[in-house]
């Protein structure tokens, strides 16, 4: 069974771009949730997807955008990027939002913002 | 809100000796309470998870955690160390019920030596 599959899995922005990731889930997984890692802050929680609609999200500016489509994959967006942007941006998915389902991460996008 | 500690960010043990890492978590009930391990250019792997009951907890690759809830303390440990455990390795919680919603500690790097 495939994993996680994120694309691209490097890419170079500059400031004032904007930028689009992609998550595929692991077949039959519906529910897809985002993740932002710097060496400064750590690994972030941005949002979780279940059904095409924003279940969770976190503590993020609107720049920071997603969506789920009817398929599950999951698109990440970050308009006007700025240098903090530089991140590992990783997906993780599981079957359904339950209290106990393992979450399956991706090997993530690296984005640098020059 | 909820948030992790893991107070040692580099631990270096020779191989076949044991290993201890430490996470104290700040919540005011019980979380779900979760153990992740990041090879480099890697996602993240679940080593084990506790959400309820038996406060030892096993999981893959030899590895066992303890919760403790008067320390607010979820510890991994492992008797014996081999050279592919050098990694880094996450602490993480969740709120009770929104098991999506992980908060992370700042994460260990292990190293080991032969």
């Amino acid at each position: 069974k495939a994993g996680v599959t994120q694309t691209p899995r490097y890419l170079i922005k500059t400031r004032g771009q904007q930028v689009t990731l992609s998550c595929s889930p692991i077949s039959g997984h519906r529910s897809v949730s985002w993740y932002q890692q710097t060496p400064g802050q750590g690994l972030q929680f941005l949002f979780e997807y279940f059904s095409e609609t924003q279940r969770n999200k976190g503590n993020f500016p609107g720049r920071f955008s997603g969506r789920q489509f009817s398929n599950s994959r999951s698109e990440m967006n970050v308009s006007t990027l700025e240098l903090g942007d530089s991140a590992l941006y990783l997906c993780a998915t599981r079957d359904r939002p339950s209290n106990t389902g393992e979450l399956f991460f991706g090997e993530g996008s690296r984005l640098t913002v020059l | 809100a909820q948030s992790v500690t893991q107070p040692d960010i580099h631990i270096t043990v020779s191989e076949g000796a044991s290993l201890e890492l430490r996470c104290n978590y700040s919540y005011g009930a019980t979380p779900y309470l979760f153990w992740y391990v990041q090879s480099p250019g890697q996602g993240l792997q679940l080593l084990l998870k506790y959400f309820s009951g038996d406060t030892l907890v096993q999981g893959i690759k030899g590895f066992e955690a303890e919760f403790k809830r008067s320390q607010s303390s979820f510890n991994l440990r492992k008797p014996s160390v081999h050279w592919s455990d050098a990694a880094e390795y996450f602490c993480a919680v969740a709120p009770t019920g929104t098991a999506s919603k992980l908060t992370f500690g700042t994460g260990t790097r292990l190293q080991v030596t032969l």
